[in-house]
């Protein structure tokens, strides 16, 4: 079983500024990693993914992330965000396998202000 | 294409009542997923189809559940005898690979 773990529950932010949204997973076996993105009242839109290869993923809005296999995480960076992110920010795990579920964490609301 | 479609968007029942929720999914993927999220947690595994086969079901998806891809295209899930603890977003998923999941808007429902 895996689990994932988003450490802050909310991340305020101003206007321009640099963010990181911390996630920690864990699991037995290896895994792909995401981060997905949901708008008030909206389902949940993928920002990004790490399937294997290049540790450093890119993704839409100018977003990306790290795998860290040694320290189990998959930490998410925007270099200067805009009001329009604010949102809540989910980070998820699936098995590699035939078919796979994702395992969600608790999510991180980020809030950015003038 | 208009992306995974949920319907309806919200609902709200008296305890007791049944409901049903239907999703449409992209119409090549022959995966499809529902979860359930409550307010301020991320979203739960609820449930599984491949095709009209539905592999694997989470210990959360309790006898008053049930879900159904007939056709191996749209799907419902079914509450019975709603009760208080079901008010939650279900969300519909669908995906044609292992590795990417397109979400519908989900829906939200409020059981009084």
């Amino acid at each position: 079983a895996q689990s994932v773990t988003q450490l802050d529950s909310q991340v305020p932010v101003f206007e321009e500024a640099p963010v990181e949204l911390r996630c920690n997973y864990s699991s037995s076996v290896s895994v792909y990693l995401f981060w997905y993105v949901q708008y008030p009242n909206q389902g949940l839109q993928l920002l990004l993914k790490y399937l294997s290869g290049s540790t450093l993923v890119k993704g839409i809005n100018g977003f990306e992330a790290e795998f860290n296999k040694s320290q189990t995480s998959f930490h998410l960076r925007k270099p200067s965000v805009h009001i329009s992110d604010t949102a809540e920010y989910f980070c998820a795990v699936s098995e590699q396998r035939g078919y796979s579920t994702l395992t969600f964490g608790k999510g991180t609301m980020l809030l950015v202000s003038p | 294409d208009t992306g995974v479609s949920q319907d309806p968007r919200h609902k709200i029942t008296k305890r007791g009542q049944n409901v049903t929720f239907r999703c449409d999914p992209i119409s090549e993927h022959n995966r499809l997923y529902w979860y359930r999220q409550t307010l301020g947690q991320g979203p739960e595994f609820l449930t599984y189809f491949q095709n009209e086969a539905q592999l694997e079901k989470s210990r959360l998806l309790s006898d008053r559940f049930s879900a159904e891809r007939p056709k191996g295209s749209f799907s419902t899930l079914e509450i019975q005898r709603t009760e208080q603890g079901d008010s939650a977003m279900y969300l519909c998923a669908s995906s044609l690979e292992v590795a990417e999941a397109f979400f519908g808007q989900g829906t939200r429902l409020t059981v009084v």
